[in-house]
């Protein structure tokens, strides 16, 4: 199994809504990470975790809170979402941190809208 | 810090043209580096990656050459085709002080648009 799988594909949530985006990965890769990408741009960078604990916050609202239950899945919950958070949510994972001749896996994402 | 720089685009070619998409990086380290494609309404997947100096990646027909000299990891396919189009990523991952956890660091993105 060489994929990153996320579920939903696509989330439309109202600006009260909570849900939950997941990421699972069965290639034992032990950092995983999540991307936040608007249309025609970079990903960018939300969250890593490296085995299981969170590695780096890149300074993101505490509306989005993400999760590692364990070594293959990864979770980010949504509540009290903003229209400008609308995007493109990536999870990837990859061989540990230091391995650095390694890429990131990307799943295929989530299309979130809030309205 | 980590920066990647890649040509403006969008870039638009007939098929079976040469293609071209440049790419310059800035990296403490020994930075490895990769190309990604995102077909439309896809995530990203890997074309090709190179991990030391004058290594070549290669993959469908896309080559890059990691030169170390002129700190470039520039894209070339010698005949491109309709279903080429998407947007290219040049990316770079160092170890920036052992901190950073491998963090990939993105270039801005090219279009290409192939037409018939």
């Amino acid at each position: 199994d060489t994929e990153v799988t996320q579920t939903p594909k696509h989330l439309v949530m109202g600006m009260t809504n909570k849900k939950s985006l997941k990421c699972e990965q069965h290639m034992g890769h032990r950092a995983m990470y999540w991307y936040k990408q608007k249309a025609k741009k970079p990903p960018e960078l939300m969250f890593v975790y490296s085995y299981e604990k969170l590695s780096i916050n890149e300074s993101v609202p505490s509306r989005f809170s993400p999760e590692c239950p364990n070594s293959s899945l990864l979770n980010l919950h949504l509540h009290a979402l903003q229209p400008e958070d609308s995007a493109l949510y990536l999870c990837a994972s990859s061989q540990e941190g230091s391995l650095l001749g390694y890429g990131y896996t990307f799943g295929s994402g989530t299309r979130l809208t809030v309205v | 810090g980590n920066s990647v720089t890649q040509m403006e685009g969008p870039v638009t070619l007939s098929e079976e043209a040469f293609l071209t998409i440049n790419c310059t990086y800035t990296a403490t380290g020994y930075p490895s580096l990769f190309w990604y494609v995102q077909y439309p309404g896809e995530g990203l997947q890997l074309l090709l990656k190179a991990t030391k100096a004058d290594d070549k990646g290669s993959n469908k027909g896309f080559e890059a050459t990691y030169r170390k000299e002129t700190t470039s990891f520039h894209l070339e396919k010698g005949s491109v085709q309709v279903s080429d189009s998407a947007v290219y990523f040049c990316a770079l991952r160092s170890d920036a002080g052992g901190t950073s956890y491998g963090k990939l660091t993105f270039g801005q993105g090219t279009i290409l648009t192939v037409h018939p």
